[in-house]
Parts: structure tokens; C-alpha cells; sequence
């Protein structure tokens, strides 16, 4: 089992659309947790973190549920400068940060 | 530039050959990565320096790969042998501190071809 699984897509939206996509973890230790953005071509920047208790940055939401060991990442409005690969990632304390590959989003006009 | 900086910026190699990839991270940033990025795929991670601390090298594919950080700051990733399989981005990033280790910062990456 991969230790950070995502649904790689390609998610293909309309503008203004509102899109989830989901992410699972293996390692019930991890700590702390992040949603990055790739785009095409480009290296990885952050996007946000992502609390317990669930965090909003404008259109992004981001929620944790440990029990399940699942997070998620909810974009409303879509842009289609939002078109880029969303990358999860997870990480105990003190070690490297875990990439998942990543879910593709395709905003359309 | 602030940023992180890497080269050489593309390498074409000969399979067998050694080659050697380079970064220079933010100034200040105790901790420093490498990753690498096949097409298509995410990023797989390699190593991980924090400080004077023993680096982390279970992501490491193979004996092949070494790496060094001087000084606490530049780091050299060395890939000896090269294969065709080692064909992908290499990136590096550095991070400000342990409270905020999930806050990256990436170079624009190294892509090495190995022919």
C-alpha cells in the first residue's frame, strides 16, 4: 500500500464549477498535512495546510479526518487558472515530507 | 536570486557516466531536500538534511546514490553509473525550520537524460 494514494483524474470542470478531490494516508503516526499545487512543466509550491479542525483560504477548503485517515481539498468557483495537478502530502515529525502523485485538474471555459 | 537554486538546469549523460547536480538553498534554511520526478509521475523522495542531524537516506533507489551538504548549506546529489531509469527532474527544496517543515521551497529542478 502506497503510503499517500490520490485519485489522479484528470478532474475536467466547466468555470465556476466546484470540484473535491481526496487523498488517503497510510501511516497512522503522520503529523501534519498539506495540499501543494504543480503546474505543468513547473516545481510544486504550497498551497495550504491543513488543520483538525479544517481551514478555508478563500475558494480552498481544506479538511483532515484522522479516524479515517483521509483529506481532502475543495476548490468552489473554479478559475481556469486553477488548471494544475494537486499534490497531498503528508509527515511525521521530524522526517521528509511524503508526496502523493498527485490529482489533475482541467478547468474549461 | 532568494530562491532556490540548482544546477546545471539540464544534463544529457552517457549511460555509465557519473554525474553530479547541485543546490543552493535559501540562505537561513536549516533543512534541505532532493526529490525526483519521473514524467508523469509524483515526486519520489531521496534524502532529507535538517541541521547538523544525521541526513535521512531511506529514499535513496540505490548504492549509486550519494549525497552531501556542506557547511549546512549547498548540497551535491551524485548519481555514479548512471542508468536509463534515472532519467527524471531531480528537485531540491529547503524549509525554514523544524515548526515549519511543510513549507517547501522548491527549485526549478535539475532534468538529467540518460542515454
Amino acid at each position: 500500500r502506497k503510503e499517500v494514494e490520490q485519485d489522479p483524474g484528470p478532474f475536467n470542470v466547466p468555470e465556476g464549477a466546484t470540484v473535491a478531490f481526496n487523498c488517503t494516508y497510510s501511516n497512522s503516526a503522520s503529523q501534519s498535512f498539506f495540499w501543494y499545487r504543480q503546474d505543468c512543466r513547473k516545481e510544486p509550491k504550497l498551497l495550504m495546510s491543513v488543520y483538525s479542525s479544517g481551514n478555508e483560504d478563500g475558494r480552498f477548503t481544506a479538511q483532515l479526518n484522522r479516524a479515517s485517515q483521509y483529506i481532502s481539498l475543495l476548490i468552489r468557483d473554479s478559475k481556469l487558472s486553477d488548471s494544475a495537478t494537486y499534490l497531498c502530502v503528508v509527515n511525521q515529525a521530524g522526517t521528509a515530507l511524503i508526496f502523493g502523485k498527485g490529482t489533475t485538474l482541467s478547468v474549461s471555459s | 536570486g532568494a530562491g532556490v537554486s540548482q544546477s546545471p538546469s539540464n544534463k544529457v549523460t552517457e549511460k555509465g557516466k557519473d554525474v553530479e547536480l547541485r543546490c543552493d538553498p535559501i540562505s537561513g534554511h536549516t533543512a534541505l531536500y532532493w526529490y525526483r520526478q519521473s514524467l508523469g509521475q509524483g515526486l519520489e523522495f531521496l534524502i532529507y538534511f535538517q541541521g547538523n542531524s544525521a541526513p535521512d537516506k531511506s529514499g535513496l533507489p540505490s548504492d549509486r546514490f550519494s549525497a552531501e551538504r556542506t557547511g549546512g548549506s549547498v548540497s551535491t546529489l551524485t548519481i555514479q553509473r548512471t542508468q536509463q531509469e534515472d532519467s527524471a527532474v531531480y528537485l531540491c527544496a529547503s524549509s525554514p525550520d523544524r515548526r515549519r517543515t511543510g513549507e517547501l521551497f522548491f527549485g526549478e529542478g535539475s532534468r538529467l537524460t540518460v542515454l
